[in-house]
């Protein structure tokens, strides 16, 4: 059935420093993918999506690219903030289209 | 527009008693998502309606859970009796679902649960 495995956390980084979070998927096809992210005592937010292979989704600083060799959509930002501590969370499409199905997240905390 | 609206944002409730958690989705939406929050097992889908119809509860955890929707702009979620292991964050989502598939889903606030 389909998938997301995130990495586990949580990831501590000190402001401006590279961030790269770790998703891959399972599924038939070749479904869409996203980025959510939650802020403490917070609803998820969308962050990003893409929605075709070698797409590369962008918002924020914040890119994923969709590479369907690797079956891969990894979270990247090039220079970090306070703010973006958060949980990172990884889903993609059902096959129906109907539903996401969410990684476990990945706690980002960042220190100045 | 509002955005997802849920209440109540906390609930503290007894072992045994019923729980009605209530949610409102952006207008125009037609799909309606119930989620589950805790730390052990992450975000968990417990059901959700398209045209105010269920189309998938099997993420509902026991006979105890039970959700309706009784229109467009209305959804609830029940819990009777609850139990300790209940205490979770729960979330509403909605969405548009066409041809083209399912776009971005909209996430509530949550509910905190709590039951003692």
């Amino acid at each position: 059935g389909n998938s997301v495995t995130q990495m586990e956390g949580p990831v501590t980084l000190s402001e401006e420093a590279f961030l790269t979070i770790n998703c891959t998927y399972t599924a038939t096809g070749y479904p869409s993918l996203f980025w959510y992210v939650q802020y403490p005592g917070e609803g998820l937010q969308l962050l990003l999506k893409a929605t075709k292979a070698d797409d590369k989704g962008s918002n924020k600083g914040f890119e994923a690219t969709y590479r369907k060799e690797t079956t891969s959509f990894h979270l990247e930002k090039g220079s970090v903030q306070v703010s973006d501590s958060a949980v990172y969370f990884c889903a993609l499409l059902n096959q129906a289209g109907t539903a996401l199905i969410f990684g476990k997240g990945t706690t980002l905390s960042v220190s100045s | 527009d509002a955005g997802v609206i849920q209440s109540p944002r906390h609930e503290v409730t007894e072992m045994g008693q019923e729980v009605t958690l209530r949610c409102k989705p952006i207008s125009g939406h037609n799909s309606l998502f119930w989620y589950r929050q805790t730390m052990m097992r992450g975000l968990e889908l417990l059901i959700y309606f398209n045209n105010n119809v269920p189309i998938d509860d099997s993420g509902m955890p026991e006979d105890r859970f039970s959700a309706k929707m009784p229109n467009a702009s209305f959804s609830t979620l029940k819990i009777q009796p609850s139990e300790p292991r209940d205490s979770a964050v729960y979330f509403c989502a909605s969405s548009w679902f066409g041809q083209g598939g399912a776009e971005t889903q909209y996430f509530g606030p949550g509910t905190r649960l709590l039951v003692l």
